[in-house]
């Protein structure tokens, strides 16, 4: 069955210093999400992406994150300079279609990223 | 403010015991999810609901949009089911999603 992959599994950084996140979503997938996970939290929704454009996105989503689809498989989220507040488990998840529009379809989820912020 | 709320928090059972566990919300919808984490970090998707009843093996899902509320059922509950069960929503305004604080269910042989 097609997976989410997501990599490094394990990112330790500096405050301060830039990262990427990779995720491959599943192929014939339109719908690209990430979440972040701070420890003992709970999940917690960042930004959506469809058709090479941000479609929505929270308010902790701000000037230091970005996202990008730079070629026809990756799906990056970039913190430009990172805070120790930033040390969490960042999830990339990917569906089919809309989900507000003609056929529901599920999330599929990656196995996450865990970003250690020293 | 906690546009999904889960009870219970935490739940433990007997090897066999049948589980409910509950999650209502406030806003508006498009679909609800109910999702599985495991001890290892890693989410699965179990289902997704606009509407009804939901049946896959042992798990059963329910909705009712008038009452904003909707129930995950484990029959014959194992070992295996331990596990944080996450009801997640998304906004019918957007793309937005809201998620549950999580059920950390305990299942003891």
């Amino acid at each position: 069955e097609p997976e989410v992959t997501q990599t490094p599994s394990h990112q330790v950084t500096q405050m301060g210093q830039e990262v990427i996140l990779r995720c491959v979503p599943i192929s014939n997938h339109l719908y690209f999400y990430w979440y972040r996970q701070i420890l003992g939290q709970k999940v917690e929704f960042l930004v959506s992406f469809y058709n090479n454009e941000i479609s929505e996105k929270s308010e902790i989503f701000d000037d230091q994150f970005s996202v990008e689809r730079p070629d026809g498989s990756n799906f990056t989220l970039k913190i430009r300079s990172t805070k120790l507040e930033d040390s969490a488990m960042y999830f990339c998840a990917s569906s089919e279609t809309r989900l507000d529009g003609g056929r529901n379809s599920p999330l599929h989820f990656g196995n996450g990223t865990r970003l250690t912020v020293t | 403010k906690n546009e999904v709320e889960q009870s219970p928090q935490n739940l433990t059972a007997q090897e066999g015991e049948f589980i409910t566990i509950n999650c209502s919300y406030s806003v508006g919808i498009s679909a609800l999810h109910w999702l599985q984490q495991h001890p290892g970090g890693g989410i699965v998707s179990l289902f997704m609901l606009s509407s009804g009843k939901k049946k896959h093996g042992r798990l059963i899902a329910t909705i009712n949009i008038q009452e904003k509320h909707s129930s995950l059922h484990i029959t014959a509950s194992h070992p295996r089911d331990s596990a944080v069960y996450i009801c997640a929503v998304r906004s019918n305004t957007g793309n937005q999603f809201y998620f549950g604080t999580g059920t950390s269910l305990t299942v003891i042989p």
